[in-house]
């Protein structure tokens, strides 16, 4: 119950394409769903994340779209460019303080 | 702000040896660390949680007496690697959370390639 499960594995776009990524849980205590970026030999970076209290959040071109009753949310980036070419990974965390569960790990690659 | 820093970025011992990597958080102070081990492409797994002034607590499957971790301050915490042996060898990432600034987002460290020959 307390897995999140992420998708696809990996991913190749064009520049200027629109990448989704998935994940899905079934820990409904689950309350805060961050996303990470990684690029090869560094630490994870936090590039967005959302409460259940809303459906949609943006930040230039990242949005998370949250889903409660789905219990999936996922990230699109928009206008992709070669420098998004990383690792993403969604994770979860139940209450505040608590430990993140994180997703397998999406590897993105856009071509130029 | 909040900024997370490892060191050494990379280290290279012998079977056997002991390693310690030190995570400080440095524009902040960190009630949490978490420390977590990631092998290549794959996720991040936690090892333990790490509380300033007390015991850390162990995930289930890591042994807490080769992966010792002291947190002794509000800005460090250390993770040293006991007899360590090849299969040790992952990339150790650290991070800390601001209470102040955040009681969800956790701050992570760049990370320490462990290589043990």
């Amino acid at each position: 119950q307390q897995q999140v499960k992420q998708s696809p594995q990996s991913l190749i776009v064009q520049k200027g394409g629109i990448p989704i990524i998935n994940c899905a849980y079934e820990n409904t205590a689950f309350d805060y769903f961050p996303w990470y970026q990684q690029f090869p030999g560094k630490g994870p970076a936090l590039l967005i994340a959302i409460r259940p209290d809303v459906s949609e959040k943006k930040e230039g071109r990242f949005t998370i779209s949250f889903n409660k009753s789905a219990k999936q949310f996922s990230l699109h980036i928009m206008d992709s460019q070669p420098g998004d070419s990383a690792t993403y990974f969604c994770a979860a965390s139940r209450a505040s303080g608590s430990r993140l569960t994180f997703g397998e790990g999406t590897q993105l690659t856009v071509n130029p | 702000g909040a900024v997370v820093s490892q060191h050494p970025s990379w280290v290279i011992c012998k079977s056997g040896t002991s390693v310690k990597i030190e995570c400080r958080s440095l524009d902040f102070q960190a009630t949490t660390m978490f420390w977590y081990r990631q092998f290549p492409k794959q996720s991040l797994m936690l090892m333990a949680t790490s509380n300033e002034g007390s015991k850390a607590t162990y995930e289930q499957g890591v042994e807490k007496d080769k992966f010792l971790i002291n947190h002794a301050s509000l800005t460090l915490s250390t993770l040293t690697v006991t007899s360590a042996h090849p299969e040790d060898s992952s990339f150790y990432i650290c991070s800390a959370r601001d209470p102040h600034r955040s009681s969800y987002e956790q701050y992570f460290g760049p990370g320490t390639r462990l290589t043990v020959t």
